[in-house]
């Protein structure tokens, strides 16, 4: 099946700071979804990213699927920002999450 | 959007009982997934429900442990049978919309 590597796997941020999350995959794709895992529990779609870039707000996302990877930024880091961020692929498939990148924002 | 309600949203249970969990979307919905989130771990698929049809189940997991009912387009439940401490994690209902999948708030279950 397809492998999902997300790196780091965790990251302590002051607020304010940008930071860059990364995602590899091993196979191609044609769905790409990152989500946002707040401390509480609740998973947020950030972006649906098979190819291409899209920005929300402080968020921006980039995936290039020849070669097998995507990053998402995240500028001007506020506390609110805290939590896993996940990838997860799929081909006509259910998606397959990578383990994640723990984001720690301090003020 | 889809918003995405699960009863109950806590439990602590004896090993050796079953958990029914609900999912209930605000929309229609072909295809509703099921996750498990094992404490500090990623998402893991357990199965696929479609309406009028038996649900798909991923390697590792079998109905007669997994359950899972979906009688119509907006609902389904996952029962956890005969409950071990292996068990305990945040159990996800999962729903496909466009192409955007959204999650419910989770089932956090405790087995003692």
């Amino acid at each position: 099946g397809i492998q999902v590597e997300q790196s780091p796997p965790d990251l302590i941020l002051q607020e304010g700071a940008n930071s860059t999350l990364r995602c590899n995959f091993s196979d191609s794709v044609n769905n790409l979804q990152w989500f946002h895992q707040n401390p509480w529990g609740q998973l947020i779609n950030l972006f649906y990213i098979p190819s291409g870039t899209k920005q929300n707000g402080r968020l921006s996302a980039t995936t290039v699927a020849t070669e097998r990877y995507s990053l998402l930024y995240i500028s001007s880091s506020q506390t609110t920002d805290s939590g896993v961020y996940f990838c997860a692929v799929g081909t006509n498939t259910p998606l397959v999450f990578g383990k994640g990148t723990r984001l720690s924002v301090i003020a | 959007s889809a918003v995405i309600s699960q009863k109950p949203s806590r439990d602590i249970c004896q090993r050796g009982t079953s958990l029914t969990i609900q999912c209930q979307v605000d929309s229609q919905v072909t295809m509703m997934f099921w996750y498990r989130q094992q404490p500090g771990q990623s998402l893991t698929l357990i199965a696929t429900a479609n309406q009028g049809s038996e649900a798909t189940y991923e390697s590792g997991f079998v109905i007669d442990k997994f359950p899972i009912s979906r009688p119509n387009l907006t609902f389904s439940t996952l029962t956890v049978s005969n409950m071990s401490p292996e068990d305990s994690s945040i159990y996800l209902c999962s729903v496909e919309l466009g192409k955007t999948q959204y999650f419910g708030p989770g089932t956090r279950l405790l087995v003692l």
